[in-house]
């Protein structure tokens, strides 16, 4: 079973829709969930950052964690085409070195 | 100048060529991550620098050999490659739980 898993799309959303993007991990040990945002020929850039279970809100991205599940979502509101890039879940353990991420969600908006 | 700086972007090479990959980070961390991404598949931890030393090698073959001579600069040396090493390179410093990602080095290997 691969430790983190996600779909790697692609999804194609008409702009304003509300995009949900998700992962599924394997180890109940991991403790920090990020979400990265990949545009083409660029390399990964932090987006959210969040340790507990429950939401984090910072504009129009909502990241939320489910320990209980070991799901993690990103929700976009009011996406637009800009946001159209790939999107990365990792997951990291404190006093290690090691982040492990998913394949990434490669997402469309269209105008 | 970005926090990471990669060199170069792009780099075509032969199976017999010996070339180097360079990273440079800005941020004063002290960790140094080499990440190969290829399509479709997640990213691949290769080498983790903490202070100038090797503290992860994650079973990458011997024709890839990192090099970090400061917590600055990190290296990655590349000898006698094959053609399913074609990939993005990415070079990551490590600061505050966060890792910081340079923009990449994409490799073609014939």
């Amino acid at each position: 079973q691969k430790e983190v898993e996600q779909d790697p799309g692609p999804l194609s959303v008409p702009e304003g829709a509300i995009v949900s993007l998700n992962c599924t991990y394997s180890n109940s040990a991991f403790q920090y969930f990020m979400w990265y945002r990949q545009y083409s020929r660029k390399g990964p850039e932090l987006l959210m950052y969040t340790y507990s279970s429950g939401n984090k809100e910072d504009g129009r991205f909502t990241a939320q964690v489910d320990k209980s599940s070991k799901y993690i979502s990103l929700f976009i509101r009011d996406s637009q085409p800009s946001d159209s890039a790939t999107y990365l879940c990792a997951i990291h353990t404190s006093g290690t070195y090691k982040y492990i991420f998913g394949t990434g969600t490669r997402l469309k908006v269209l105008a | 100048e970005t926090g990471v700086t990669q060199t170069p972007r792009h780099l075509v090479m032969g199976m017999t060529n010996k070339k180097s990959l360079k990273c440079e980070q800005h941020l004063g961390h002290n960790a140094m991550y080499w990440y190969k991404q290829s399509a479709k598949k997640p990213l691949e931890l290769m080498f983790v620098y903490s202070l100038e030393e090797r503290v992860e090698n994650n079973s990458v073959p011997s024709r890839f050999s990192p090099e970090c001579p400061n917590s600055s600069h990190l290296f990655l040396h590349l000898h006698t490659l094959q053609p399913e090493d074609s990939a993005l390179y990415l070079c990551a410093s490590k600061g505050g739980g966060e890792l910081f990602f340079g923009e990449g080095s994409r490799l073609t290997v014939l």
